[in-house]
């Protein structure tokens, strides 16, 4: 099956720092996700994203379907977004990744 | 548009007991999955329905496990002779396939003594 793995596992920011996460794909994908996991447990979808990039607020991300590898920014963090990151990919179900686990402090 | 819920969210039982879990899907949605996350890893795939049909299982899912979708609106999820290897949060996301961007509900946490 498809192995996800994300990078880094672990990210410690201060309040208004930018940060990528990376996630590598060892097959080629044609569905891949975002989520963030929030210290609650609810999973949040944060992109759809198979290819190209896309915004939203103070995240985007960027996928290079031909490379396997897709990227998330996250700018100005805030410490609401502390969590897990995960990202996901596949074709008819998903394989998630072990998570980039961010936590942003004050 | 309320969300996938999910009942109950929290299940503690002894090993040997059977259990089941429940599943309402965002109510447009044909597609539901079904996962497994333990504490550290990213949630494991165990078996997706579009409508009523199971499309797909997990060869990793044991034959105690069993997941029903009548008339393609909620789902059930049993596991028969519970061992204490089943403890973990069970998730359940739903799509549409016009738009396959899965959306979780908030699990349902077992534990098995």
């Amino acid at each position: 099956g498809i192995q996800v793995e994300q990078s880094p596992p672990d990210l410690i920011l201060q309040e208004g720092a930018n940060s990528t996460l990376r996630c590598n794909f060892s097959d080629s994908v044609n569905n891949l996700q975002w989520f963030h996991q929030n210290p609650w447990g609810q999973l949040i979808n944060l992109f759809y994203i198979p290819s190209g990039t896309k915004q939203n607020g103070r995240l985007s991300a960027t996928t290079v379907a031909t490379e396997r590898y897709s990227l998330l920014y996250i700018s100005s963090s805030q410490t609401t977004d502390s969590g897990v990151y995960f990202c996901a990919g596949g074709y008819s179900t998903l394989t998630f990744g072990k998570g980039t686990m961010l936590l942003v402090s004050p | 548009d309320t969300g996938v819920s999910q009942n109950p969210r929290h299940k503690i039982t002894k090993r040997g007991q059977n259990v089941t879990f429940r599943c309402d899907p965002i109510s447009e949605h044909n597609r539901l999955y079904w996962y497994r996350q333990t504490l550290g890893q990213g949630p494991e795939f165990l078996t997706y329905f579009q409508n009523e049909a199971q499309l797909e299982k997990s060869r990793l899912l044991s034959d105690r496990f069993s997941a029903e979708r009548p008339k393609g609106s909620f789902s059930t999820l049993e596991i028969q002779r519970t061992e204490q290897g089943d403890s973990a949060m069970y998730l359940c996301a739903s799509s549409s396939t016009v738009r396959d961007t899965q959306y979780f509900g908030p699990g349902t946490r077992l534990t098995v003594l």
